[in-house]
């Protein structure tokens, strides 16, 4: 399994508020991923970057944005949160090198915008 | 973009019941792995099955690419077994690495 770390757990913060939602993984893969998921739905992919310097927006339209400056660290920003935002975001990452691009998941950031 | 079809979506079993979960989607596929996520909310991976057929301990998955589905086997269910079960697809092309997920099946195991 891929070590792949997101901080923080939980937050829970008022509107209007700037946050980063971190994710760092140890294993050196080359793509990472974000996905919004609310809760008992399925996952929908809203960013994902290929390498260094690469970004894309995913499938599901979001108002957040990601950097991808260090090949392990890949954050996730709202710049002025709202309620519509709260949900869970998991983060993920996969090796194109390896043969598989098997996604491995962090343990998620729950979000609440009060 | 391509559609992912997973049955039943709830599921109730006692303790020791085997149960089959199923995945269908709708065009070829490169690769598809089905998680577990526990209540928690992480996933966990149970298999990375693009073809063929896998076993790991109690679960078991076959995926039949050409017929467009994949169907996992969960053999002898503990009450840990509770959780959502999603099954995940890559659609390859420019959409190489890009999980589509599908709803899910709520399997809740009674003791």
């Amino acid at each position: 399994e891929a070590d792949i770390y997101q901080t923080p757990r939980y937050l829970v913060i008022g509107t209007g508020k700037k946050i980063t939602l971190e994710c760092s993984q140890t294993m050196g893969h080359d793509k990472m991923y974000w996905y919004q998921q609310d809760p008992g739905m399925e996952l929908h992919l809203i960013h994902y970057s290929y390498g260094v310097n690469s970004t894309e927006k995913g499938d599901l339209s979001s108002e957040s944005t990601v950097s991808r400056i260090r090949t392990e660290h890949f954050p996730l920003t709202l710049e002025s949160a709202r309620p519509s935002h709260t949900s869970q975001y998991l983060c993920a990452s996969s090796s194109s090198g390896r043969g598989t691009d098997t996604q491995y998941f962090g343990p998620g950031t729950r979000l609440t915008v009060l | 973009g391509i559609q992912v079809e997973q049955s039943p979506p709830d599921l109730i079993l006692q303790e020791g019941a085997n149960s089959t979960l199923r995945c269908n989607f709708s065009d070829s596929v490169n690769n598809l792995q089905w998680f577990h996520q526990n209540p928690w909310g992480q996933l966990i991976n149970l298999f990375y099955i693009p073809s063929g057929t896998k076993q790991n301990g109690r679960l078991s998955a076959t995926t039949v690419a050409t017929e467009r589905y994949s169907l996992l086997y969960i053999s002898s269910s503990q009450t840990t077994d509770s959780g959502v079960y999603f099954c995940a697809v890559y659609a390859g092309g420019t959409s190489y690495g890009k999980l589509t997920f599908g709803q899910g099946t709520i399997l809740t195991v009674h003791p």
